[in-house]
């Protein structure tokens, strides 16, 4: 099935340490959504982004919907141990292409060290 | 606050079995959809419902996968003549009214197929 590009694929980094991923598409989105997955678990949601160029945090998290409406980004600051997982970005195209299914990024995995 | 509920956490299963996989969506989200999640891949759409009606479904799903929702409440997805490429993760998510809402997951059943 189709999947988005995320990038990067995995990422070691230091605690404490500013952590950014992005989420690009051949397609235009209306919705961008990032999630977070821990083994044996099912995706949690992190983000929720609905307007081009909007800019969005939750806690030490902050994403934005990209302006031409083919990417997104994430950010994550001051890392700590319990960040450490899978994030994922999803998006959906919505009415422009009359389905309401989200696709999702092959994932980014991140490791924190302590 | 209840969250999305599936049934059973782990299925393991012989080749050629049938097996059900029940979910529950969160009470007052009218859309439901299911999907398969392989190791080091993104969640992959199957199917989605809204309300009791089955709106769209992915080339993903062969002919021995079937999904129900007939009371607009809970599904359930059945796959027949299990393979061992059926092996997966089964995540479903509901989502409520509303061109722009997110997806809430359940935390999936685990399927080994031996």
């Amino acid at each position: 099935g189709q999947q988005l590009n995320q990038s990067p694929q995995s990422m070691f980094i230091q605690e404490g340490e500013d952590v950014s991923m992005n989420c690009t598409s051949s397609s235009i989105f209306n919705t961008w959504l990032w999630y977070k997955q821990d083994p044996g678990e099912g995706p949690v949601l992190l983000i929720a982004l609905y307007k081009a160029g909007e800019l969005t945090s939750n806690g030490r998290l902050t994403a934005q919907f990209g302006i031409t409406r083919k990417d997104s980004f994430l950010n994550i600051s001051a890392s700590i141990p319990s960040d450490v997982g899978i994030y994922f970005c999803a998006g959906e195209p919505g009415a422009t292409s009359g389905t309401y299914k989200y696709i999702f990024g092959t994932g980014t995995r991140l490791k924190v060290l302590a | 606050d209840t969250g999305v509920s599936q049934n059973p956490r782990h299925k393991i299963t012989k080749r050629g079995q049938n097996v059900t996989f029940r979910c529950d969506p969160i009470s007052e989200h009218n859309r439901l959809y299911w999907y398969r999640q392989t190791l080091g891949q993104g969640p992959e759409f199957l199917t989605y419902f809204q309300n009791e009606a089955q709106l769209e479904k992915s080339r993903l799903l062969s002919d021995r996968f079937s999904a129900e929702r007939p009371k607009g409440s809970f599904s359930t997805l059945e796959i027949q003549r299990t393979e061992q490429g059926d092996s997966a993760m089964y995540l479903c998510a509901s989502r409520p009214p509303g061109a722009r809402s997110p997806l809430h997951f359940g935390n999936g059943t685990r399927l080994t197929v031996t």
